[in-house]
């Protein structure tokens, strides 16, 4: 069983579009980070977040974290061709050293 | 700052070799470190996590073994390498003292032939 789930799998867009990107479980998180990968590189973290309800803004992206702490969601507005990527959302539980990382989302913006 | 590097960045090896990936993390101490496998574009698999020298954990039953000789070095090994363990490995650390953002080597990409 999939603790943490990510819709969709899959996302083709066109340069300017917005999207979102969802992150869902049953299980209350102590924290959930979103990371971005390029095919051939490990993953790069673009944020943490802690409390439920927040929301962080990191230029075109906007990530919040819901209010139980169960669910995260990250949008995009007016998508480049440089956001294309691979979004791994990950969460954890009180004290473990062990993060939970979702499917992922492939993104491709097309030009 | 802190870095960290993986080696090899490929590797083809033959059903049946062995297999010796190594992750060292620099500019920081008692990390917790962690190797994962990725499939092709997808999730990532955790097979083993260490909090300290010589303190393994195993996640998934496998043909692979972790080693963590000294307190930035994560090594992960195979006596015999099966077809089904071509995949991306990745190495990661984490400061610990509840902190959960972790920090990825640039990966392996290791092919069985």
């Amino acid at each position: 069983t999939q603790l943490l789930e990510q819709s969709p799998q899959f996302l083709s867009i066109q340069e300017g579009e917005n999207l979102t990107v969802y992150c869902n479980s049953s299980s209350v998180f102590s924290s959930l980070q979103w990371y971005r990968q390029e095919p051939g590189e490990g993953p790069v973290l673009l944020v943490t977040v802690v409390t439920g309800g927040e929301v962080k803004k990191l230029k075109r992206l906007t990530f919040q974290f819901g209010d139980a702490r169960k669910d995260s969601s990250l949008h995009i507005t007016a998508a480049q061709p440089g956001d294309t990527g691979l979004y791994l959302c990950a969460g954890a539980q009180g004290g473990s050293y062990i993060p939970t990382f979702g499917r992922g989302t492939s993104l491709i913006v097309h030009p | 700052s802190q870095t960290i590097h993986q080696w090899p960045a490929t590797l083809v090896q033959p059903v049946g070799s062995p297999l010796s990936l190594e992750c060292t993390v620099e500019g920081t101490s008692n990390p917790n470190l962690y190797w994962y496998r990725q499939a092709a574009g997808r999730g990532l698999q955790l097979l083993f996590y260490s909090v300290g020298i010589g303190q393994i954990s195993s996640e998934v039953p496998q043909n692979l073994s972790a080693s963590r000789p000294q307190d930035r070095q994560f090594i992960l090994s195979s006596k015999k390498l099966l077809l089904s363990d071509s995949g991306f490995y990745l190495c990661a650390w984490n400061p610990g003292l509840a902190i959960h953002e972790q920090f990825f080597g640039p990966g392996t990409r290791l092919t069985v032939l």
